[in-house]
Formats: structure tokens, C-alpha cells, sequence
């Protein structure tokens, strides 16, 4: 069972333009909900991440906007360019009080930025 | 500059045989993660360590895959025997976390490409 829904698979932008990826989650216990990027033959970087205390999280270009009620999180870039072209995971964890901390990982966005 | 070391980089190895991946955390991380990534699954989590102790190997298939800390400076994973359906990449990620320390990010290796012909 997929913990972690993420849309869409796919998505080309041209340069300039704002992408956005949605994820979605079921259980209510996660607390952490991180951004990855990957680029071909690397392993997945953290690029932004959010606590459910917050709506809005910014850094650069970058904003993960955070919606507890509908337990949906999404990644907005703004002013995309060619070398944000990579997948983006989103994830989601249980960061405190626990044992565990796994990330739960959704299927991943080809995101194509065209110049 | 800190980072996660995995070898080989790269494994094509025939069906049957025995695969070793090492693992080299960052220094200081007590928890160790083992991914598998493919087209059809995307990022699954066969195994973690914290202190070196198993916490959760619910998505590792038991029969043929074994996952072990010999020290704090060195995680594996091990197929054998070896089959098609294994070809993936596979990496290793590395943070701090427990009791009263929270999670703090995973720094994730390069991965290693594993192809079972």
C-alpha cells in the first residue's frame, strides 16, 4: 500500500514557468514531510521540508505549501529553469517520539524544463 | 565534506551468484537506511539500522537478502543468490535520529546499480 500519493508522474514547463507537483497521505501520525530532488546517476538530495505546524515553507525559488486538514502537500517552483530538470520525490516520516523516522517515499515527477 | 560512500558503483553479475554492497555512513550517523529503486516500484525501503541494531527489515525478501552493521563505519547488503528481478539500484542513505533526537534528513549515496543477467 502506497502511504505516499504523488502527482503527476510526469511534467514538462517551459522555461520560466511555475511547476507544481501534489502528494498526498493517509496517515496522520506522519510529522515530516521532506522534498527530494534527483538528477541520473545520483542518489536523492533533500531540497526543502516541512513540519505540519506551518502552511508555508520557502527557500529560493522553491515552496512547499502544506495543507494538514486535507492531508495533501504540494511543491511549487517558480521561475523554472532548465536545471531544475530532474524527479522530485516527495516523502513523509514520523520525526519524533519514535523508533522508527522511516520516509515513506511517493512514486516520484519527471519534471522537464524546456528552455 | 561529508558524504555517503557506496561501492561498486556498478555490479553485473550472473544469475545465482552472490552480490555484496558496502555501505560507508557519514561519520557521527546512527541510522543507516538500505532503498531499492526501480521504474515499476520506485523508492522502497528494504532495511534500517539504528546503532547498528535491525529495526525494520519488513521489505526485504528473507530468503535471499541479508542486510548487517559489522561496525558503525559499514553497512551491507547481500543477495544470494542473485536473480533478474534484482537488477535496481540500490542505496544507502545515512542521519541522526531516536528517542528525544528526532529525524534529521537522510544524505543518500550514489547508489549502487546492480544488473543480473
Amino acid at each position: 500500500q502506497q502511504q505516499v500519493k504523488q502527482s503527476p508522474q510526469s511534467l514538462i514547463v517551459q522555461k520560466g514557468g511555475i511547476s507544481i507537483i501534489n502528494c498526498a497521505y493517509e496517515n496522520t501520525a506522519f510529522d515530516y514531510f521532506p522534498w527530494y530532488q534527483q538528477f541520473p546517476g545520483k542518489g536523492p538530495a533533500l531540497l526543502i521540508a516541512i513540519r505540519p505546524d506551518v502552511s508555508e515553507k520557502k527557500e529560493g525559488r522553491f515552496t512547499i505549501s502544506f495543507n494538514k486538514s486535507a492531508k495533501q502537500f504540494s511543491l511549487h517552483i517558480m521561475d523554472s529553469q532548465p536545471g531544475d530538470s530532474a524527479t522530485y520525490f516527495c516523502a513523509a516520516s514520523k520525526r519524533w517520539g519514535s523508533t522508527l523516522g522511516r520516509l515513506y517515499f511517493g512514486r516520484g515527477t519527471q519534471l522537464t524544463v524546456w528552455p | 565534506d561529508a558524504r555517503v560512500t557506496q561501492t561498486p558503483r556498478h555490479k553485473v553479475t550472473e544469475m545465482g551468484q552472490e552480490v555484496t554492497m558496502r555501505c560507508q555512513p557519514i561519520l557521527g550517523h546512527n541510522t543507516v537506511f538500505w532503498y531499492r529503486q526501480t521504474m515499476m516500484q520506485g523508492l522502497e525501503l528494504l532495511a534500517y539500522f539504528r546503532n547498528r541494531a535491525p529495526l525494520d527489515d519488513s521489505g526485504m525478501p528473507k530468503d535471499r537478502f541479508s542486510a548487517e552493521m559489522p561496525d558503525a563505519t559499514l553497512a551491507t547488503l547481500k543477495i544470494q543468490p542473485s536473480e533478474p528481478r534484482d537488477s535496481a539500484v540500490y542505496f544507502c542513505a545515512s542521519g541522526l535520529g531516536g528517542q528525544g533526537v528526532g529525524y534529521t534528513e537522510a544524505f543518500f549515496g550514489q547508489g549502487t546499480r546492480l544488473t543480473v543477467v
